[in-house]
């Protein structure tokens, strides 16, 4: 079966610091890993994905993501946050069969 | 295209009614999602759709829950006779996708729903 661990509920960190939010996933066979983003009061936002090919995924608003297969992480990272970076993150897992699995979520803040 | 979009915006409703709602997704997806998500947890798959045929339906679906894509457009999810544990944000999505393939998937807003 698959899943996604997200081990951070919350993660602090200072503006225009780099800023990190770890996955991990387990799935069989290649997995197809998406990050998206909530806002308050706003829908779920696609930030980017990886299927195959290089390791590193860029995305929006200067977002990036590291695939990493002998550690089955997807961290979610960026090298200077800012405070409307402040939102809920949710990295997600699919096996090919269509249904996305999410993480519970990291509440992410930044402190101005 | 303004995004996928879901009607009503909040449902409060009592224990025992039945309460249906509705998504649009954009025009050109063909597949569409339904998901359920409450306070502190991400998402929580439903069932999803491509096109008008329904392709999955997760366990945590009750009988008491069911989904329609009527020629493939527009979908609803209908909940019978509502119980307190419904309550919950309702979320739906759509993507393009082919045969085999993952491919992002689009949010509305989502039902806020809540049973009283």
């Amino acid at each position: 079966a698959q899943s996604v661990a997200q081990p951070e509920d919350q993660v602090n960190v200072a503006e225009g610091n780099p800023l990190t939010v770890k996955c991990t996933y387990s799935v069989s066979g290649n997995p197809y890993l998406f990050w998206y983003v909530q806002y308050p009061n706003r829908g779920l936002q696609f930030l980017l994905k990886y299927i195959t090919g290089d390791n590193l995924v860029k995305g929006s608003y200067g977002f990036e993501a590291e695939f990493n297969k002998s550690q089955t992480s997807f961290h979610l990272k960026k090298p200077s946050a800012l405070v409307s970076d402040s939102a809920l993150y949710f990295c997600a897992v699919s096996n090919r069969d269509d249904k996305i699995i999410f993480g519970k979520g990291t509440r992410l803040h930044i402190l101005p | 295209d303004t995004g996928v979009s879901q009607d009503p915006r909040h449902k409060i409703t009592k224990r025992g009614q039945n309460v249906t709602f509705r998504c649009d997704p954009i025009s050109e997806h063909n597949r569409l999602y339904w998901y359920r998500q409450t306070l502190g947890q991400g998402p929580e798959f439903l069932t999803y759709f491509q096109n008008e045929a329904q392709l999955e339906k997760s366990r945590l679906l009750s009988d008491r829950f069911s989904a329609e894509r009527p020629k493939g457009s527009f979908s609803t999810l209908e909940i019978q006779r509502t119980e307190q544990g419904d309550s919950a944000m309702y979320l739906c999505a759509s993507s393009y996708g082919l045969a085999g393939g993952s491919y992002e998937q689009y949010f509305g807003p989502g039902t806020r729903l809540t049973v009283t």
